[in-house]
């Protein structure tokens, strides 16, 4: 099948902004998704943003979504070191039993002092 | 929010052995929930979703009888890995939503090593 497909590796330095990027392949996919996955961890979800909407901000990220393109971006701004972490874009895809989220292979965000 | 909770978060065991996973919703009632696997810088692999009171939906490639769910109530699902071997380990993470297209809460995901 078709990939989500993210860039795996970003570095910015502490207070930058971090800008992440992520082409996905379901049209359909009514909500659009970014987890966060700390090593060992589990992963947390973030943010999501409907397919009807152009932007979402919340705090210090903000999505971007151009559905024309199938473009997701998701800005952190003020970026932390505690920001540091594999980034997951995900899609809603048809599975076997119906539904299920597809998922890229993550970005590596290290935040540099 | 959502909390999604896994248990253990970390086991070994013998080759051979069988491996229970408990995954639990605990303060929504989660109608669905999903397996998931994930190697080593490596994205998640949807292995199976659990429906409560029926029988799940594997992906293709998935042993069913290997990996066994089941979804017993609204808040617990449990994948039993059955016979494991040194391939088997991994890091397997359940997630668990109410309704479609509502977002996905996870677990913390457990880390199984067989030797």
């Amino acid at each position: 099948g078709e990939d989500v497909e993210q860039s795996l590796f970003l570095s910015v330095r502490e207070g930058d902004s971090s800008v992440i990027n992520c082409t996905y392949t379901d049209s359909s996919s009514t909500y659009l998704y970014w987890y966060k996955q700390e090593p060992g961890a589990g992963l947390q979800l973030l943010t999501y943003i409907f397919s009807n909407m152009d932007m979402k901000q919340d705090q210090r990220l903000t999505v971007l979504l151009n559905k024309k393109d199938k473009h997701l971006s998701l800005r952190i701004a003020d970026t932390q070191t505690g920001d540091s972490a594999i980034y997951f874009c995900a899609e809603i895809r048809a599975s076997n039993s119906g539904y299920a989220l597809n998922f890229g292979k993550g970005t590596s965000l290290l935040v540099t002092p | 929010g959502a909390v999604v909770s896994q248990h253990p978060s970390w086991v070994i065991c013998k080759s051979g052995t069988s491996v229970k996973i408990e995954c639990r919703s605990l303060d929504f009632q989660a109608t669905t929930m999903f397996w998931y696997r994930q190697f080593p810088k490596q994205s998640l692999m949807l292995m199976a979703t659990s429906n409560e009171g029926s029988k799940a939906t594997y992906e293709q490639g998935v042993e069913k009888d290997k990996f066994l769910i089941n979804h017993a109530s609204l808040t617990l699902s449990t994948l039993t890995v059955t016979s494991a071997h040194p391939e088997d380990s991994s890091f397997y993470i359940c997630s668990a939503g109410g309704q479609v297209n509502s977002p996905l809460h996870f677990g913390n995901g457990t880390r199984l090593t067989v030797t």
